[in-house]
């Protein structure tokens, strides 16, 4: 069946340090892939999302690109704030049907000044 | 967007009670909604698909008849937490898809319900 493994976290950078967060996934077919953002008692925001292989989602200065070839779909950003401070998890969807997400474990992020 | 609203966002109830959670959509429709279950530090587990006008579909491990679902229009689902115990305790979150939107695009998630039973 689908999966999603991601790094485990916790994850603790200083503010403007360089954020890479892995994610690869095992399906069937050509999924999409997603990056969720969940902040403190919150539910899950969409951060980005790629729906077929090379392509590339980008939010708020955060980027992941679809690599077919590595089953892959790592989460950077450039310079992290301490607002970035969240859970991030990866997602992925089946193109079939309408069906539900399959979740990473998510990966927390603390982000200090 | 698609803005998904869930309600209450928490809630204390004594062992035995009900409790009833609320998940709209409230500028799309949404014929399939989804039931996440959430444990602290803990990813997102599915509890159970809800369809419009039919019986939801739960995973395996859920029970149907503790968690009582129902979706009876295009912009609701409910979730009925009966009977609860203090290992129900979790945070619970509903999403839906916009119906007819293509296949593979995001949930749209609510904010979640906390639910504590004492």
């Amino acid at each position: 069946g689908n999966s999603v493994t991601q790094m485990e976290g916790p994850v603790t950078l200083s503010e403007e340090a360089f954020l890479t967060i892995n994610c690869t996934y095992t399906a069937t077919g050509y999924p999409s892939l997603f990056w969720y953002v969940q902040y403190p008692g919150e539910g899950l925001q969409l951060l980005l999302k790629a729906t077929k292989a090379d392509d590339k989602g980008s939010n708020k200065g955060f980027e992941a690109t679809y690599r077919k070839e590595t089953t892959s779909f790592h989460l950077e950003k450039g310079s992290v704030q301490v607002s970035d401070s969240a859970v991030y998890f990866c997602a992925l969807s089946s193109n079939s049907g309408n069906t539900p997400l399959v979740f990473g474990k998510g990966t927390r992020l603390s982000v200090i000044a | 967007g698609a803005v998904v609203s869930q309600h209450p966002s928490w809630v204390i109830c004594k062992s035995g009670t009900s409790v009833k959670i609320e998940c709209r959509s409230l500028d799309f429709q949404a014929t399939t909604m989804f039931w996440y279950r959430q444990f602290p530090k803990q990813s997102l587990m599915l509890m159970a698909t809800s369809n419009e006008g039919s019986k939801a579909t739960y995973e395996q491990g859920v029970e149907k008849d503790k968690f009582l679902i129902n979706h009876a229009s295009l912009t609701l689902s409910t979730l009925t937490v009966t009977s609860a115990h203090p290992e129900d305790s979790s945070f619970y979150i509903c999403s839906a898809r916009e119906s007819g939107v293509r296949e593979g695009s995001p949930l749209h998630f609510g904010n979640g319900t906390r639910l504590t039973v004492t």
